[in-house]
């Protein structure tokens, strides 16, 4: 079984819907986050996450919202999708433990807003 | 502020050619080197490291990238290479104080012809 998991993996939806992305982990790591990857933009930081109790905006957070339920879950919602939202996204997980950071990635999420 | 240049968003080769990624990076403090590797359809996953010490790092299947800090490089190389080498390869850095703040290059495509 995979160690980072995202669903749903495909997503089509309309300009205007409210749209949650999931991302599960089984590694036991405290830090996650989120990235969307754009052709000719590389990965992009969206939220990120130290603890349950702590969330932190990325590098374009804008139109994006996060929600840590638990240790091993942590959800990015858009409120209002927009089609320049389309976009893969992934989510990655690290450990505090580690101190130079290695982050492990789930297989991606593709969103496209029409 | 970091960054990270990859000046190639494709490379084209053919199988058992020698193949050269570059990649630059500007950071004005101590870094944290890596390169991650997208195969079809997957998540991207760590295939190299540079923290400290020797500044050629190798991977398990072949891989191998040099750490120059006069010029301010991490170039992944691979003497030959394979169809199954095909993938997005993302070059990114860290600050050695925050190392989980991963910065992604813009990506370059490793295309193996036969």
């Amino acid at each position: 079984d995979a160690d980072v998991t995202q669903t749903p993996r495909n997503r089509i939806t309309k300009t205007g819907k409210r749209i949650m992305l999931e991302c599960s982990q089984t590694k036991g790591h405290d830090r996650m986050y989120w990235y969307r990857q754009d052709p000719g933009l590389g990965l992009r930081l969206i939220y990120y996450s130290f603890d349950v109790k702590d969330i932190n905006k990325g590098e374009i957070s804008d139109g994006y919202s996060v929600s840590r339920q638990a240790q091993a879950k942590f959800s990015l919602s858009l409120e209002s999708a927009i089609p320049n939202q389309t976009a893969l996204y992934f989510c990655a997980t690290s450990d505090t433990s580690d101190r130079f950071g290695e982050q492990f990635f789930g297989p991606g999420t593709r969103l496209t807003v029409l | 502020a970091q960054s990270v240049t990859q000046l190639d968003s494709q490379v084209p080769v053919f199988e058992e050619a020698p193949v050269e990624l570059r990649c630059n990076y500007s950071s004005s403090v101590s870094v944290y080197l890596f390169w991650y590797v997208q195969y079809p359809n997957q998540g991207l996953q760590l295939l190299l490291k540079y923290l400290s010490g020797s500044t050629l790092v190798e991977s398990i299947n072949g891989f191998e990238a040099e750490f120059n800090k006069s010029q301010t490089s991490f170039h992944l190389r691979k003497p030959s290479v394979h169809i199954s080498d095909t993938a997005e390869c993302f070059c990114a850095v860290s600050e050695v104080s925050l190392a989980d703040k991963l910065i992604f290059g813009t990506g370059t495509r490793l295309q193996v012809f036969p």
